[in-house]
């Protein structure tokens, strides 16, 4: 499995763009990588996934360098609501052999939004 | 529809009550997973089926025993609990490429 390191937490302002970084330096070759959000006492939200270069969707962009041992969430102007905890998964698909990588979470990053 | 639903939303148990939580989605997804979510923690995965087969169980004790009845209904039989195992309790489901549904969730107290 490859291993996932984030920031325990980040704090940042309304209206400003927050960028949270992950590590995962054993990412495998089919491994891809996975961001959700989870607001406390609900289940974890998808919010985007990428294999490499860079994605971009309505909510959020993810940057993958070319070496893929990182990657960085970017949520642009976030508000009070995006205070959440976002998890970074990496792995391949395990129902069709691939690892379990991305049914692992980790600790993930607490983000908080203040006002 | 694009919601997995979770019911009971909250549940308590006394220790040698058995119970049930129940899990559905309706699209189409072919599998399915239970994870157990402790205060403060990640989410740990305990079940994982794929084409209503149980395909990964992650060492979860015996007094906790799922079911798949069909492709879009997941189970998950409760029996003997201890207060430990209180938790919140998720339910996932998912396309091949694996970008997982997660259901709201039920709230489990054992007493």
């Amino acid at each position: 499995l490859a291993k996932t390191t984030q920031p325990i937490s980040m704090d940042s302002y309304e209206g400003q763009e927050v960028n949270i970084t992950c590590s995962h330096n054993n990412i495998a070759t089919n491994d891809y990588i996975t961001w959700y959000q989870q607001f406390p006492s609900q289940g974890p939200r998808f919010i985007i996934q990428g294999y490499k270069t860079k994605v971009t969707n309505e909510v959020a962009s993810l940057f993958i360098p070319a070496d893929r041992k990182s990657s960085t969430l970017s949520l642009p102007r976030v508000s009070l609501s995006d205070t959440a905890v976002y998890y970074c998964l990496v792995g391949d698909d395990p129902i069709y052999g691939g690892s379990q990588g991305n049914l692992i979470f980790g600790k993930g990053t607490k983000l908080s939004v203040k006002p | 529809d694009t919601e997995v639903t979770q019911t009971p939303k909250h549940l308590v148990m006394g220790m040698t009550n058995k119970k049930s939580l129940k899990c559905e989605q309706h699209m189409g997804h072919r599998a399915m997973y239970w994870y157990k979510q402790k205060a403060k923690k990640p989410p740990e995965l305990m079940f994982v089926y794929s084409y209503e087969k149980l395909s990964i169980n992650e060492s979860v004790p015996s007094r906790f025993s799922p079911e798949c009845p069909n492709s879009s209904l997941l189970n998950l039989h409760l029996h003997a609990l201890q207060p430990e195992d209180s938790a919140l309790y998720l339910c996932a489901s998912s396309r091949r490429d694996n970008e997982q549904f997660f259901g709201p969730g039920t709230r489990l107290t054992v007493l």
